[in-house]
């Protein structure tokens, strides 16, 4: 299983928008409506912060929303915020029973 | 409050063994599914292991499959995983990670991880 694809970084100013893209195959995002979004600072563990590919749990912020289309999800940070600085993974559920996650991107607030 | 806290990871040589343990508490453990993902130094998330609730049920990324096993107690709330024929390649931190009750294969609590360095 080949880890969903995801760019190494993205860099916005305070208060832009940015997306993260995460492309995988008709065998896990095009397939599943299971696909979930991670927040890792650095030396911290990872954070859910959107599942159902859209989906918000309690305590996430309401600037974070997720989408999909075809074998592609996307993250998007509204009004960028310094403490939004970190790494991003986005996970999917697949046609072997697993979870395979992104590479991580790496959002640098500029 | 839902804690996880991982246990067991050191130094080992390779072809070597080590068993983590995962202590779960604050939650029904027995009615949670239950995961370890791993993170190489520097390195992204991989998920390598599951298991369902009862514990009838395993799942595995390819390259751990036949050296790792998953397995759980109910009863001490408790989550391991044997780790055997260690290579360098399995040098990361260890986190063990709750499946959300709402069955959507999210990963809404992780332990603070256990780090496995494997060296000669």
């Amino acid at each position: 299983q080949s880890a969903l694809t995801q760019p190494a970084s993205v860099s916005g100013s305070p208060g832009q928008s940015i997306t993260i893209s995460c492309t995988g195959t008709s065998s896990d995002i095009g397939r599943y409506m299971y696909v979930s979004w991670y927040q890792q600072h650095p030396g911290k563990v990872p954070k859910l912060i959107i599942y159902g590919v859209s989906d918000r749990p309690s305590g996430a912020s309401n600037r974070f929303s997720g989408s999909k289309s075809g074998n592609t999800a996307s993250l998007t940070i509204s009004g960028l915020q310094a403490e939004d600085e970190a790494d991003y993974y986005c996970g999917s559920y697949t046609t072997s029973s697993t979870l395979v996650f992104g590479g991580g991107t790496k959002v640098t607030v500029l | 409050e839902v804690q996880l806290l991982e246990s067991g990871g050191g130094l080992v040589q390779p072809g070597g063994s080590l068993r983590l343990s995962c202590a779960a508490s604050g939650f029904t453990f027995s009615s949670s599914p239950m995961n370890w993902v791993r993170q190489a130094p520097g390195k992204g998330l991989e998920w390598i292991s599951a298991l369902t609730a009862s514990g009838g049920t395993t799942y595995y990324i390819d390259s751990v499959r036949g050296r790792f096993t998953i397995s759980r107690d109910n009863s001490r709330n408790t989550l391991f995983l044997q780790m055997n024929s260690l290579t360098t390649e399995d040098t990361a931190v260890y986190y063990c990670a709750r499946e959300s009750p709402r069955g959507d294969c999210s990963y809404d609590y992780w332990g603070l991880g256990t780090l496995v360095t494997v060296s000669s």
